[in-house]
């Protein structure tokens, strides 16, 4: 069936990095994708809908220059964090909308740990 | 997108039948029914999505009542394994294309004890 594979599963980086985080899928072609941030003990919130090759829409209280989204392929989306700090760590995930018509639910990545020192 | 209500938690014991229901009371008459289970560190997995009566697949059932305000996933025979949060969601089916956004509730901590 359809997988969504994330890229890094886990990443420690200092303070004022900025981090990037990939959203493959590996056998559909998604137009659209979702990227949301998990806590401990907390449910999935959605950040953005990334869409091929047009700007991401962003949830309110979401910021845009902090949370950089970019789908420039079909199986592609990007994810960066910019100028992290101890408070955007998080677990991140994405997903992929399957094809229209294909009978496949939206598939899940397995998640990004990011952890700011 | 409606809201979802279910239990924070549960507990069963192996073996057993476990039933999760999810109160969606402002449900439209497009939206589909979804339910995704998710481990702890990894992303949420589909389970089961229905729109009315019931849907069975080969590791669930999903009861859903005339009035669609409401909706029970049953498992059968849970096993530790099955420990894990169980999150009710409501939306358009993945069959359309206006399909596609997922707001999650706060899901269901379901607890399988030996």
């Amino acid at each position: 069936g359809a997988v969504v594979s994330q890229h890094p599963s886990w990443v420690i980086c200092k303070s004022g990095t900025s981090v990037k985080i990939e959203c493959r899928s590996l056998d559909f072609q998604a137009t659209t994708m979702f990227w949301y941030r998990q806590f401990p003990k907390q449910s999935l919130m959605l950040m953005a809908t990334s869409n091929e090759g047009s700007k991401a829409t962003y949830e309110q209280g979401v910021e845009k220059d902090k949370f950089l989204i970019n789908h420039a392929s079909l199986t592609l989306s990007t994810l960066t964090v910019t100028s992290a700090h101890p408070e955007d760590s998080s677990f991140y995930i994405c997903s992929a909308r399957a094809p229209t018509g294909s009978n496949q639910p939206q598939h899940f990545g397995d998640g990004t740990r990011l952890s700011i020192l | 997108l409606a809201k979802t209500t279910q239990p924070i938690s549960m507990d069963s014991y192996e073996g057993q039948e476990v039933n999760i229901t999810c109160s969606h009371n402002n449900i439209a008459t497009n939206d589909y029914i979804t339910w995704y289970q998710q481990f702890p560190s990894q992303g949420p997995r589909f389970i089961i999505q229905g729109y009315k009566t019931k849907v069975t697949n080969e590791v669930a059932s999903l009861f859903i009542p005339a009035d669609r305000k409401s909706s029970t996933l049953s498992l059968p025979r849970v096993s530790l394994s099955d420990t894990a949060v169980y999150y009710c969601l409501v939306g358009v089916t993945f069959l359309s294309n206006q399909g596609g956004k997922l707001i999650f509730g706060q899901g269901t901590e379901l607890s399988v004890k030996p």
